[in-house]
């Protein structure tokens, strides 16, 4: 049963372009996740942010960035996508940085 | 710097056996050690998961044995079914800090 919703499933767009994706949780966690996914099933996370504190993964370019109306969403927009940024973007929720559970993803096609 | 490693990359076992995915870490101060589940086009979901108070954990036909002084565990699948055919991924955490997941291992199951 899913609990952690994200769309788009599937995103293509151009080089240079601007993209949001957005995640709801119903499981009434506090903290909320973006990892990114590439080709090869690598778990990278990019931010994890709660009501308190965003934490931000230094590794992530700034053209990423989380959006958070309440602690039930968290959306990720990327400001000028770039062919690198093809992955699946994976968004995850938990309580008191416990056990995560992920959403189905939003593949992202950059061409 | 990969502080959890996962071998193999890939394993392929029959039927009917037992599938056996071994991961290992560097620091010390790990703690809990989750194993997620993803099927292709899904996100990881949570199968099992062991304390490092523990050094067995029986779920069904999965089981988790850890060795602390040896800093390594492993995930047993028993009676190995083709529906247990997906993307293994052993994590790891400190406390309250994020989790580091493993590059994951790609168990086939032949029929």
């Amino acid at each position: 049963e899913t609990a952690v919703f994200q769309t788009p499933n599937y995103h293509v767009t151009q080089v240079g372009n601007e993209v949001s994706f957005n995640c709801k949780q119903t499981l009434g966690h506090d903290t909320m996740y973006w990892y990114k996914q590439d080709s090869k099933k690598l778990l990278k996370i990019m931010f994890s942010y709660n009501n308190k504190q965003l934490i931000v993964n230094e590794t992530v370019p700034r053209r990423f960035s989380p959006q958070s109306s309440d602690k039930a969403h968290l959306n990720l927009r990327i400001k000028s996508v770039e062919p690198e940024d093809s992955a699946v973007y994976l968004c995850a929720s938990s309580y008191r940085g416990l056990e995560q559970y992920f959403g189905p993803g939003t593949r992202l096609t950059v061409l | 710097q990969q502080q959890v490693r996962q071998s193999p990359q890939s394993l392929t076992v029959w039927e009917g056996e037992t599938a056996i995915l071994n991961c290992s870490y560097e620091n010390s101060a790990f703690d809990y050690f989750p194993w997620y589940q993803q099927f292709p086009g899904e996100g990881p979901a949570l199968l099992i998961a062991i304390r490092s108070v523990s050094d067995k954990k029986e779920d069904g036909g999965f089981t988790i044995f850890f060795n602390k002084r040896e800093k390594n565990l492993s995930l047993h699948i028993k009676d190995s079914q083709p529906g247990d055919s997906a993307t293994y991924f052993c994590a790891a955490r400190n406390g309250n800090e994020k989790i580091t997941f493993g590059a994951g291992t790609k168990l086939t199951i032949k029929p």
